[in-house]
């Protein structure tokens, strides 16, 4: 595709699932990032990939968060044992250089009954 | 560490006129970039305009053009003739030119006024 493909758009799960949000980036985009964006608020920095680099996850709220990403490309966030404050649009954006603008998807949004 | 700051969480205008959105900054280098995106309701956050720091001339495209002031760490957005399909939530946005994290304000929220 041309652009950012997240999936799904939409996940309602319950309290103490484990999650899985996907992120493809544009081809070629060597830079991801993920990020989380609560009702109203701002985006918050969750973990970012650059190459073959070690990843920066310096965002992440805590252990029950992680994310890979497979052959340089396609990037999956986990969440462990959902809590309510996870609840939240997670976005993912990619990047061609890492000093380049940032390309976003559409996000996912979680809902944690 | 760097921050940035919107204050206006809501701004309204009217269709075809003039609005300014506020962003400041704080940050000890001298070399960085400034963005700002915006966010429809579909969610996907969008590149309005960009802006490096080391040029003086503030960036314009078509409608959107930036005051940047950098002395004053400002960063400004103004929309000439406003249109329904600018109604958004804007982001501010700040990266250092070397390093990989975006620095983003926390919006605001636009509304235009038919």
């Amino acid at each position: 595709g041309a652009g950012v493909s997240q999936s799904p758009s939409n996940k309602v799960t319950e309290k103490g699932k484990d999650v899985e949000l996907r992120c493809d980036p544009i081809s070629g985009h060597t830079a991801l990032y993920w990020y989380r964006q609560s009702l109203g608020q701002g985006l918050e920095f969750l973990i970012y990939f650059q190459g073959n680099s070690a990843p920066d996850k310096s965002g992440l709220p805590s252990d029950r968060f992680s994310a890979e990403r497979t052959g340089g490309s396609v990037s999956t966030l986990t969440i462990q044992r959902t809590q309510q404050e996870d609840s939240a649009v997670y976005l993912c954006a990619s990047s061609l250089y890492s000093s380049g603008e940032l390309f976003f998807g559409e996000g996912s949004r979680l809902t944690v009954l | 560490a760097q921050t940035v700051t919107q204050s206006q969480p809501e701004m309204s205008v009217q269709e075809a006129e003039t609005v300014t959105l506020s962003c400041t900054y704080d940050t000890s280098e001298s070399d960085y970039y400034l963005f700002w995106y915006k966010q429809p309701p579909s969610r996907q956050m969008i590149l309005v305009i960009r802006q490096e720091a080391y040029k003086q001339q503030n960036a314009t495209e078509n409608r959107f053009s930036v005051n940047f002031q950098k002395a004053a760490k400002s960063f400004s957005l103004k929309i000439s003739d406003s249109q329904l399909g600018d109604a958004a939530m804007y982001f501010c946005a700040y990266r250092r030119n070397t390093g990989n994290q975006f620095y983003f304000g926390t919006g605001t929220s636009l509304t235009v006024i038919p």
